[in-house]
């Protein structure tokens, strides 16, 4: 049964990079068969697709959020991050990574618990 | 890139029939997947392939998508199934989500 679990800091200041990981277990990044994705929602809003990368290291990003972000897989094969620059008070979010299934038209299967997120300074 | 229009609120009886839909241009050309997120949890998966149950999915939960609406219908809805839904474009290149409709149960 696969896990995912986020982690990284629960405040940041505005101007500077919000750096996540989402740690797998009970699977690997480096598996063909998925994709993985992260996720936000912003206090009282709905869900915002932030982009994927697929073990290749293909990346698949939001445009609305293109400039700023980026999405790597860690070497040790059980994490992935993510990055988004120049943060403001609009970052500010419960963050989810979760994972697709790499066919078209599979939804995202597996969540993580979700990590607050507060940009303030 | 385009924008998924859903209702903001939908209200229904315990055991009658709840539909939802989700709007955009040509969309019955594209994958649409359905999430539940009940209050405080993350969300979770409840159809794919614009039709499809994953597993542990009750049978009340169904899927459509033609033209340019995709609808989430809730058969013979429960007290449980109060939860904010949300449709995605599930293709591979993109993973939009539409705009989140408030499912209450009255």
């Amino acid at each position: 049964q696969v896990q995912l679990q986020e982690s990284g800091p629960g405040l940041v200041k505005p101007s500077q990079t919000l750096s996540l990981t989402c740690t797998v277990s009970g699977g690997s990044v480096s598996s063909p068969d998925y994709y993985w994705s992260w996720v936000r929602q912003p206090p009282g809003k709905g869900l915002e697709w932030i982009g994927h990368i697929y073990y290749s290291g293909r990346t698949y990003y939001n445009p609305s959020l293109q400039s700023r972000v980026t999405i790597f897989l860690d070497t040790s094969n059980i994490q992935f991050s993510l990055n988004v620059t120049s943060v403001t008070a609009a970052d500010t979010a419960v963050y989810y990574c979760a994972r697709r299934f790499y066919d078209f038209g599979h939804g995202l299967d597996v969540w993580g618990q979700g990590t607050t997120v507060t940009v303030s300074s | 890139s385009y924008g998924l229009i859903q209702p903001p609120s939908l209200s229904v009886s315990p055991g009658q029939t709840a539909s939802i839909t989700c709007s955009a241009d040509n969309l019955g050309e594209n994958y649409v997947c359905w999430y539940q997120q009940k209050t405080g949890q993350s969300p979770v998966l409840v159809i794919y392939q614009d039709a499809k149950r994953p597993s542990g999915i009750p049978e009340r939960f169904s899927g459509s998508n033609s033209g340019s609406t995709a609808t989430l219908t809730i058969s013979g809805t429960q007290a449980m199934d109060e939860a904010d839904y949300y449709c995605q474009a599930c293709d591979s290149g993109t993973g939009v989500f539409g705009t989140g409709t408030k499912v209450t149960v009255l």
